[in-house]
């Protein structure tokens, strides 16, 4: 079945160390999202990217970092600069295309990650 | 900048019974699409249903429905014979129908947290 895999699903991290969490889409989806997610704030958009070796700041982008080599793969890491990284995150996809308003995300599982 | 704003943290119904959230939206934009997901206990994101702004009529899936108001920028959910498994958090999000680059990103509101009671 196609789908979103995030992985890990839960994470610990030290302050002062920077983790990776991984986005992989088998959807063949052009569009991919990181948001991220804390209580009563809804979610806030991180990173995007609309094609492969391209992609944009979204709303909360500082401390953060993302790349797109593949199609199918946008993983996000979560440098020591970000000051309070504890959160949900939350990976998407989508496809682009003239229609494309229409297209709805389908989203990850998720990631909790935790700073200790 | 799109807003999106739901004015109700926490809401409870009893199950079979109908219960409606709201959702009210800021934008100067004309064509645009908006959007109710479910979150459960699982953190899953699941659509529950989608308008698009140049459809007067309100969209349906079952027994969920929208209350459309373009005039008054509200887009309210109700949903109708309230099932134990409903329960979850719901959050609406506007999506712009511009084609140009950053137009496919949604913009969410804070959620409501939705018991049912059996």
């Amino acid at each position: 079945d196609g789908g979103i895999t995030q992985s890990p699903k839960y994470l610990f991290r030290k302050e002062g160390q920077n983790v990776t969490l991984s986005c992989e889409q088998n959807l063949n989806h052009d569009a991919m999202y990181w948001y991220r997610q804390d209580p009563g704030q809804g979610l806030r958009l991180i990173y995007y990217s609309q094609i492969v070796n391209d992609f944009q700041k979204g709303d909360i982008a500082e401390g953060y970092s993302v790349s797109r080599e593949k199609k199918e793969s946008f993983p996000l890491t979560v440098t020591s600069a970000q000051k309070n990284p504890t959160a949900f995150y939350l990976c998407a996809s989508t496809n682009r295309g003239v229609s494309s308003g229409a297209n709805v995300l389908t989203f990850g599982a998720g990631s909790r990650l935790t700073v200790l | 900048a799109q807003t999106v704003t739901q004015s109700q943290p926490e809401m409870s119904v009893q199950e079979a019974e109908t219960v409606t959230l709201s959702c009210t939206y800021d934008t100067s934009e004309s064509d645009y699409y908006l959007f109710w997901y479910k979150q459960p206990p699982s953190r899953q994101m699941i659509l529950v249903i989608r308008q698009e702004a140049y459809k007067q009529q309100n969209a349906t899936e079952n027994r969920f429905s929208v209350n459309f108001q373009k005039a008054a920028k509200s887009f309210s959910l109700k949903i109708s014979d309230s099932q134990l498994g409903d329960a979850a958090m719901y959050f609406c999000a506007y999506r712009s129908a511009g084609i140009i680059q950053g137009a496919q990103k949604l913009v969410f509101g804070q959620g409501t947290r939705l018991t049912i009671n059996p």
